[in-house]
């Protein structure tokens, strides 16, 4: 079975650039995460798909980040203007569902990442 | 704001050594889940513990859930070098809005060295 796959893998800007990254995820999952990870600490929610519709996007940064998963498979995220700060590793993630009734949450997938570098 | 804090945050040691990192908070989670992260990869689950005083065993690792959920604590006996990676936890919590949201600690960075 196919991972989760995500383009670029690295991508260098300058600050006030735009930048879009890509996120396929597994065959068949409605849920879909992307999250923020800056050097040293670990993985920030940016916001979580359910089928094509936004189920939290409350550490969004919504004057500069977008994201849209308009068919309900691909997601694309999007920076305009970047800034410094925004020098991370992006991570697409997802889950057959993002839980199941009763239970736990559902196994997350992540893909590799994207790293951004902005100067 | 609910936070996942992880210790220590580096831990070098010597093949086959056994080592504890740990993972706690004030905030009580529904689940907890256990991730090991390599470089240039994303996080991959090892564990997900539900039930208070919960502990279970993959291979070599041992994990265990607090009896109030609000701490775990992974456990490694004999370490190899392939066990070296980021160690993160992570916290399922209702936080009053929806079902639940899940929050990252920060990561333990081992080594184990040959």
């Amino acid at each position: 079975e196919a991972g989760v796959a995500q383009s670029p893998r690295y991508k260098i800007i300058e600050k006030r650039q735009s930048v879009a990254f890509w996120c396929n995820p597994i065959s068949g999952h409605a849920t879909l995460y992307w999250y923020q990870q800056i050097l040293g600490q670990g993985p920030k929610l940016l916001i979580q798909f359910q089928n094509n519709g936004v189920v939290d996007d409350s550490q969004l940064p919504k004057d500069r980040f977008s994201a849209e998963r308009l068919k309900g498979v691909d997601s694309t995220l999007k920076i305009q203007p970047a800034k410094l700060e925004d020098s991370a590793v992006y991570l697409c993630a997802s889950s057959l569902d993002h839980e199941l009734a009763g239970g736990p949450r559902e196994t997350q997938y992540f893909g590799p990442g994207t790293r951004l570098l902005v100067l | 704001t609910q936070l996942l804090e992880q210790s220590p945050q580096f831990l070098s040691i010597q093949e086959g050594e056994n080592l504890t990192v740990y993972c706690n908070s004030s905030s009580v989670f529904s689940s907890l889940q256990w991730y090991r992260q390599e470089p240039g990869e994303g996080p991959v689950l090892l564990v997900t513990v539900v039930t208070g005083g919960e502990v279970k065993k993959l291979k070599r690792l041992t994990f265990q859930f607090g009896d109030a959920r609000k701490d775990s604590s992974l456990h490694i006996t004999a370490a190899q070098p392939g066990d070296t990676g980021l160690y993160l936890c992570a916290g399922a919590a209702f936080d009053g809005k929806r079902d639940d949201k899940i929050i990252f600690g920060k990561g333990t960075r081992l080594h184990i060295l040959p």
